[in-house]
C-alpha cells in the first residue's frame, strides 16, 4: 500500500463515543489478523486478533470485524477513553510474515 | 512476568560506525522477531527466529545487518557500518508460535513487543 510517511491518518473522537478504525489488507493468503495499539515511546501492544474463518470477534470494549470479500478489517472501540489515545496498527499474517499497515492515530477529546 | 527486554533504549552514533542491539525475550518463547520501525510507519519485519534457527531473513539487508540467537534465547542485531537511513526504532518481539502451519482451531499466537531501541545515525 501507499505509505503516508509522517502524516498518519488521524481520528478524533469525543470521550465516551465509539471509535471505528479501518484497515485494508493486501494479501489474499492472509489467514490471521491482529490489531495493535502503540503509545509514544513504547512497542506495539496486542489488542485483539481474528482468524479468517471468522468475521467478528469481541473483546473487552473492542470488536474486530473482518470482511474478506473486500479485504477490510475494522476495530471498534466502545466508550472511548483518554487512555485509548495512541496509534493503532492492523497486521496481516500470510505465511507467518507479519505485515503491518500504516497506522491510524486516535485522539480522544475531553 | 517480565516482558521483552531490549537494550540500549537509545543510541546515537556517527555514520559508518557499528552498532548492536540486544533482546531478551519472554521466558519460554521460542519465536523471536526483529523489526524496524520508521517514524510514522508500521514495523517492518527484518528477521524471525524459531529457537536458534533464522527461518525468515528475507528482508534483512545482509550487506550490513547481521543477527544471531546462539542459544535460542537472547538475540543481538548488528549494523556495520551504519548509514544515515538506518535511523529508526528497532523492535524485538517474542511469541510461542507453534511449529508448522497452525490448525484452524489452534490457540492464537500473541506477539509481545519490547520497548525498542531508538537509533539515530548522524
Amino acid at each position: 500500500g501507499e505509505s503516508v510517511g509522517l502524516h498518519l491518518p488521524t481520528l478524533s473522537v469525543q470521550e465516551g463515543d465509539n471509535s471505528i478504525i479501518n484497515c485494508a489488507y493486501s494479501n489474499s493468503a492472509s489467514d490471521y489478523f491482529i490489531w495493535y495499539k502503540q503509545e509514544s515511546g513504547k512497542g506495539p501492544q496486542f489488542i485483539i486478533d481474528i482468524r479468517s474463518n471468522m468475521d467478528k470477534r469481541q473483546g473487552q470494549r473492542v470488536t474486530v470485524l473482518l470482511n474478506k470479500t473486500v479485504k477490510h478489517l475494522s476495530l471498534q472501540i466502545a466508550a472511548t477513553q483518554p487512555g485509548d489515545s495512541a496509534v493503532y496498527f492492523c497486521a496481516e499474517n500470510p505465511y507467518y510474515k507479519y505485515i503491518f499497515g500504516t497506522g491510524t492515530r486516535l485522539k480522544v477529546l475531553a | 512476568e517480565a516482558g521483552v527486554v531490549q537494550s540500549p533504549r537509545y543510541k546515537i552514533i556517527e555514520k559508518k560506525q557499528p552498532v548492536a542491539f540486544w533482546c531478551n525475550p519472554i521466558s519460554g518463547h521460542n519465536t523471536l522477531y526483529w523489526y524496524r520501525q520508521n517514524l510514522g510507519q508500521g514495523p517492518e519485519l527484518l528477521i524471525r527466529y524459531e529457537n536458534e534457527e533464522a527461518v525468515d531473513d528475507s528482508q534483512l539487508p545482509k550487506d550490513r545487518f547481521s543477527a544471531e540467537r546462539l542459544k535460542g534465547v537472547d538475540s543481538t542485531l548488528k549494523i556495520q557500518p551504519a548509514e544515515l537511513g538506518d535511523s529508526a526504532v528497532y523492535l524485538c518481539a517474542s511469541s510461542t508460535r507453534p511449529k508448522g502451519l497452525a490448525e484452524p482451531d489452534s490457540p492464537q499466537e500473541t506477539q509481545y513487543f519490547g520497548p525498542g531501541t531508538r537509533l539515530l545515525v548522524l
